[in-house]
């Protein structure tokens, strides 16, 4: 498969724990990384491999992954987390990248 | 800190080529670990993988626009160039250039962006 699916949106209170989802079947395959992109700027990696976050990325940010599904939650959520989150793989085939849809995440 | 920098023309003719060039800096496109490529995003909308470039020339492009894109590399200027030809008003993006540092299927660090519109 060639798709990468997402919730369009997802909400969270502040200070509570959101999981964000993204599904495909080169899942089984790739480990999915997870972009953070704020109105009117470039996408920020925020996870990648297996969970892993880059440096200055909070710990609040978490990656796992489960048969076709990855997830990335945020643990405590802030009002500075608000923001479009997309998911990204290489596709069953391993030379193509693919992206999920975004998922518009609101911190009420 | 690797940085990336897109530089082009904003306003594209449809039926026309498309083509910018991603300039890099901190950083050597001669890297062997690093892949090159290229992402846009039209107003409003998600991501797409437009195709990514190895130093070597190897270039690795998106099914959907591969009769369209010519993704190159020039070491000698450390830079990397997207063209995408028989443009029209649906390739209207933002096209970010981007690296893939740690794995082919991590992005690591995007330019800013650039804004092409297709219009006559």
């Amino acid at each position: 498969s060639s798709e990468l699916t997402q919730d369009p949106a997802v909400s969270v209170a502040l200070g509570q724990t959101v999981r964000i989802t993204c599904q495909g079947d080169s899942l089984s395959s790739y480990y999915a990384s997870w972009y953070q992109q704020k109105p009117g700027q470039a996408p920020l990696l925020v996870i990648y491999d297996k969970g892993n976050r880059p440096s200055g990325i909070p710990d609040r940010f978490s990656g796992s992954s489960s048969g076709n599904t990855a997830s990335l939650t945020i643990t405590g959520a802030q009002a500075e987390d608000e923001a479009d989150y997309y998911c990204n793989s290489r596709d069953s085939s391993g030379h193509y990248l693919i992206f999920g849809g975004g998922t518009k995440l609101t911190v009420l | 800190q690797l940085q990336l920098q897109e530089s082009g023309p904003g306003l594209v003719k449809p039926s026309e080529t498309l083509s910018l060039t991603c300039t890099v800096s901190g950083g050597s496109i001669r890297s062997t670990t690093d892949y090159w490529g290229w992402i846009r995003q039209p107003p409003g909308k998600g991501l797409e993988w437009i195709g990514t470039v190895y130093y070597t020339g190897r270039t690795y492009y998106n099914p959907s626009l591969e009769r369209r894109v010519t993704i190159s590399v020039d070491p000698t200027k450390n830079q990397f160039s997207l063209n995408l030809s028989s443009v029209t008003a649906a390739d209207t993006a933002v096209y970010y250039c981007a690296d893939s540092g740690y794995d082919f299927g991590t992005i690591d660090y995007w330019g800013q962006g650039t804004l092409v519109t297709v219009s006559s």
